[in-house]
């Protein structure tokens, strides 16, 4: 059965300082990759997408993720965090065979000064 | 252009009292989701639809029912609610149901049940 697991439950991070979330997927193929981004008190709002090619994607506001196939990977990474980023972050993994959409768990993001 | 609304956004109910709570999505979408969220567990799908008057069971349906009369409208109904409902409730509509295609989510509704 497909999975998603973001293994970092709450993260803490300087204002400024790089931004490493992880995730991971279990699926037979390659799966459609997704993050998505919720703000508090907000519904959820995409981040980027993966569907094939160019393994590393550009997203909006600044966040960029990458596609390691050998590690069943999709991290999302961001160079400089600002303190609008603290919010909840999702990975998720759709099944390109059909309809099936699958989140993960959710990674917190606190940022402080 | 509002996207996707939800009505109420919060709510507190008694057990084995009911309620529905109303999606309504402006950019004709064809496909609409009710999810929930829980600490720890991510979204699960609760029942989706693929067009107006057609509705399917998610990962997890039981205690909900649906109802989608109208394309813009999806309607998430708790016929006798238990304190497992106790949720946020999302709602969500996409153009097309392949998995390929972004979801665009309401707000979401804070349900309590006690």
């Amino acid at each position: 059965a497909q999975s998603v697991t973001q293994p970092d439950i709450h993260i803490t991070v300087s204002e400024g300082a790089s931004l490493e979330l992880r995730c991971n997927y279990s699926y037979g193929a390659t799966p459609y990759l997704f993050w998505y981004v919720q703000s508090p008190g907000q519904g959820l709002q995409l981040l980027l997408k993966y569907f094939s090619g160019d393994t590393l994607v550009q997203g909006i506001k600044g966040f960029e993720a990458e596609f390691k196939r050998s590690q069943s990977s999709f991290n999302l990474r961001k160079p400089s965090v600002h303190w609008s980023d603290a919010a909840e972050y999702f990975c998720a993994v759709g099944d390109p065979t059909g309809n099936q959409f699958y989140f993960g768990t959710g990674t917190s993001l606190t940022v402080i000064p | 252009n509002a996207g996707v609304t939800q009505t109420p956004k919060f709510r507190v109910l008694k057990t084995g009292q009911s309620m529905t709570l109303l999606c309504a999505q402006d950019m004709n979408h064809e496909y609409m989701y009710w999810y929930r969220q829980d600490p720890g567990m991510g979204l699960r799908l609760i029942h989706y639809s693929v067009g107006e008057g057609t509705t399917a069971k998610g990962e997890v349906p039981d205690g909900y029912n649906v109802s989608r009369l109208k394309k813009q409208n999806f309607l998430l109904g708790l016929e006798s609610a238990a304190p497992s409902q106790t949720s946020v409730y999302f709602c969500a509509s996409s153009y097309s149901i392949r998995s390929s295609y972004e979801q665009y989510f309401g707000p979401g509704t804070r349900l309590t049940v006690t």
